[in-house]
């Protein structure tokens, strides 16, 4: 099957640091990643949309100067949170698309102090 | 816009016993896809199942079943057997056709399942 990786899986961070987390698509090649956030006993909201080559579409609501996304080849997407802050407090979740199936990464659960 | 609506919080259910987790939707597209993930305490999310708009047979995989009326705009999610380790949220998702499989999840459902 198509596996996705995440890293790191957690991060702890003073508020105002930045964190970069990186996905990557371990056995095929990704046009697409998607980023998704959950904060705790919610549901997974899509961030953005991330195309490889090109600028990231971001959804309503979603500041793209302070979550900054780079897929830079077709198998590695990164989300920066920029400046973060307890408020930036999630699960981050990443999937990739093949042949419009999409697999998910195992996620980065990032705590700002 | 897509939404999904799961109006189950939380479930109980026994072992070896089959249960069924709600899920409507709203579209005004015709061609979308409805999707069950599963999300155990790990965090990990899991695809059960897949259904599309214009499928006329019910997808099944295994012992998960999706129970799909699509005049009523609903997809529920059939578990059957349940097993202890079906424990575990539980979330229904739509993607429109097209859109690289972009997807809109329901908030949930966790389901317990008890000796």
């Amino acid at each position: 099957g198509a596996v996705v990786s995440q890293h790191p899986s957690w991060v702890i961070c003073k508020s105002g640091t930045s964190v970069k987390i990186e996905c990557r698509s371990l056995d095929f090649q990704a046009t697409t990643m998607f980023w998704y956030r959950q904060f705790p006993k919610q549901s997974l909201m899509l961030m953005a949309t991330s195309n490889e080559g090109s600028k990231a579409t971001y959804e309503q609501g979603v500041e793209k100067d302070k979550f900054l996304i780079n897929h830079a080849s077709l198998t590695l997407s990164t989300l920066t949170v920029t400046s973060a802050h307890p408020e930036d407090s999630s699960f981050y979740i990443c999937s990739a698309t093949r042949l419009g199936e999409q697999f998910f990464g195992p996620g980065t659960r990032l705590t700002v102090l | 816009a897509q939404k999904i609506t799961q109006t189950q919080p939380g479930m109980f259910v026994q072992e070896k016993e089959a249960v069924t987790l709600d899920c409507t939707y709203d579209t005004s597209d015709q061609s979308y896809g409805l999707f069950w993930y599963k999300q155990p305490s790990s965090g990990e999310m899991i695809f059960l199942i897949y259904q599309g708009s214009y499928d006329e047979q019910n997808a099944t995989e295994g012992r998960y079943s999706l129970n799909f009326q699509k005049a009523r705009k609903s997809a529920n999610l059939v578990i059957s057997a349940s097993q202890l380790g079906d424990s575990a949220m539980y979330f229904c998702a739509i993607a429109l056709t097209g859109t690289a499989s972009k997807l809109t999840f329901g908030t949930g459902t966790r389901l317990q399942v008890t000796l």
